[in-house]
């Protein structure tokens, strides 16, 4: 069974620029959080999709915006980047509506410079 | 969930050794929590869950305990191996029951 998929795995993108990373879940999971992890703030949820629904964000700005396809899959988008969007974001996925058994991607490496 | 707290943030053992991380959360209406084992360039690995209708449950050599009256929950690693040195995470449902809160971490050492 295949695990959560994430792309790219590095990044590197200029201040002001936007970009878009992709989550494919686990075959059958229909709900996909992500997550921020910086050395100082650790892992910080940003939002959760499940259906094609956003039904939790967690306190990030605007810029942080993110969707899910019919498939489950799902991509987020960062507009304006700053340096301080540098981290590595994380997606997991988990079969039903809560978090349990809430199983991890290798995450996308952002750097902004 | 909402508001988790991880302790020690750094925690070096000796190989074969016993090693305890603590959480504690703030939500009383939590009920799942779960233990994340995060290796260098990888994503965080469920490693042992536990549910609020259980005490303690046991997976060979690790452990979690739960006490939901003091509202804290812990990992006990027994017989450590160099191959456990990693980060360590503990979470717990936020108030949504949607998404999981993290505590900040614990970086286990474990030298032979």
């Amino acid at each position: 069974k295949a695990g959560v998929t994430q792309t790219p795995r590095y990044l590197i993108k200029t201040r002001g620029q936007q970009v878009t990373l992709s989550c494919s879940p686990i075959s059958g999971h229909r709900s996909v959080s992500w997550y921020q992890q910086t050395p100082g703030q650790g892992l910080q949820f940003l939002f959760e999709y499940f259906s094609e629904t956003q039904r939790n964000k967690g306190n990030f700005p605007g810029r942080f915006s993110g969707r899910q396809f019919s498939n489950s899959r799902s991509e987020m988008n960062v507009s304006t980047l700053e340096l301080g969007d540098s981290a590595l974001y994380l997606c997991a996925s988990s079969l039903a509506g809560t978090p349990t058994e809430a199983f991890f991607g290798q995450g996308t490496r952002l750097t902004v410079v | 969930g909402e508001n988790v707290e991880q302790h020690p943030s750094t925690l070096s053992v000796q190989e074969g050794d016993s090693a305890v991380i603590k959480c504690t959360y703030s939500d009383s209406a939590s009920n799942y929590f779960p233990w994340y084992k995060q290796e260098l360039g990888k994503g965080p690995q469920l490693i042992i869950d536990i549910r609020s209708n259980v005490g303690e449950k046991k997976d060979q050599r690790i452990a979690v305990t739960l006490n939901k009256t003091a509202k804290h929950f812990s990992l006990h690693i027994t017989e450590t191996q160099p191959e456990d040195s990693a980060v360590y995470f503990c979470a717990a449902p936020n108030q949504a029951g949607t998404a999981l809160i993290f505590g900040k971490g614990t970086t286990l050492s474990v030298s032979s």
